[in-house]
């Protein structure tokens, strides 16, 4: 059981926007800790996608962009494409009374039809 | 260019202790602000945040693991160790290290290394 709730699974056309949802709690992302996301391709290792909620990092394309509101956030993808299928996570920091700890969600995978 | 990459073993017994080296290049562990973290991932499960140490030598630890981890760092080989004791079989995953600086988010990975739990 993950501390940041992400849906299992999401899925979209080529060229369609999709959304996917990263919700914590007031000692994580409600406490105002950063959000970051990452991708994971296929057989390889995470790559940072979006940090500090809603900036890219360079070679990052445009059409990821990162919110955050509240206890939650969310990454929103534009103009999908086949090489987007991958799994997303987002991670920020927890501290609650079991100690500081840097937390990731349980992931979503991105289908694309 | 930063690279990071993780080596041990791939097969350990249960109750053995696993010893993990990042070894990586083109940054400072003594450089402010930056640390690196390991981080794992069962197989076909979520990422896990293990442990980070930091350039001046500040360890933090997953709650739930602590008393199993040890990270040290050698500066002098632009490495860092990651210990855990006990090994079960639900430890079997791919772990990761990663470079954690200005941006504050594990910014960049290592390739990863495989490590199987089994008698």
């Amino acid at each position: 059981q993950s501390v940041l709730t992400q849906p299992p699974s999401v899925s979209g056309a080529p060229g369609q926007r999709v959304t996917i949802s990263c919700t914590g709690s007031s000692s994580n992302i409600g406490a105002g800790y950063d959000v970051h996301w990452y991708q994971q391709l296929p057989g390889t290792a995470p790559k940072l996608l979006i940090y500090g909620n809603s900036n890219r990092p360079s070679g990052v394309p445009d059409r990821f962009s990162g919110s955050k509101s509240g206890t939650s956030a969310s990454l929103a993808i534009t103009g999908l494409q086949a090489e987007d299928e991958a799994d997303y996570y987002c991670q920020s920091y927890d501290s609650s009374l079991s100690g500081p700890n840097w937390v990731f969600g349980g992931g979503t995978k991105l289908t694309v039809l | 260019q930063i690279t990071l990459k993780e080596s041990g073993p791939t097969l350990v017994k249960p109750t053995q202790t696993l010893t993990l080296t990042c070894t990586f290049s083109g940054f400072s562990l003594s450089t402010s602000g930056v640390g690196v973290g390991w981080i794992r991932q069962p197989p076909g499960k979520a990422l896990e945040w293990l442990a980070l140490i930091y350039w001046n030598d500040d360890k933090r630890y997953s709650p739930s693991l602590k008393s199993r981890l040890t990270i040290t760092k050698d500066t002098s080989k632009n490495q860092v160790v990651l210990t855990m004791t006990n090994m079960d079989p639900v430890d079997t995953a791919t772990y990761y290290c990663a470079h954690s600086g200005q941006l504050a988010a594990f910014d960049i990975w290592g390739q990863g290394t495989m490590v199987t739990v089994s008698s």
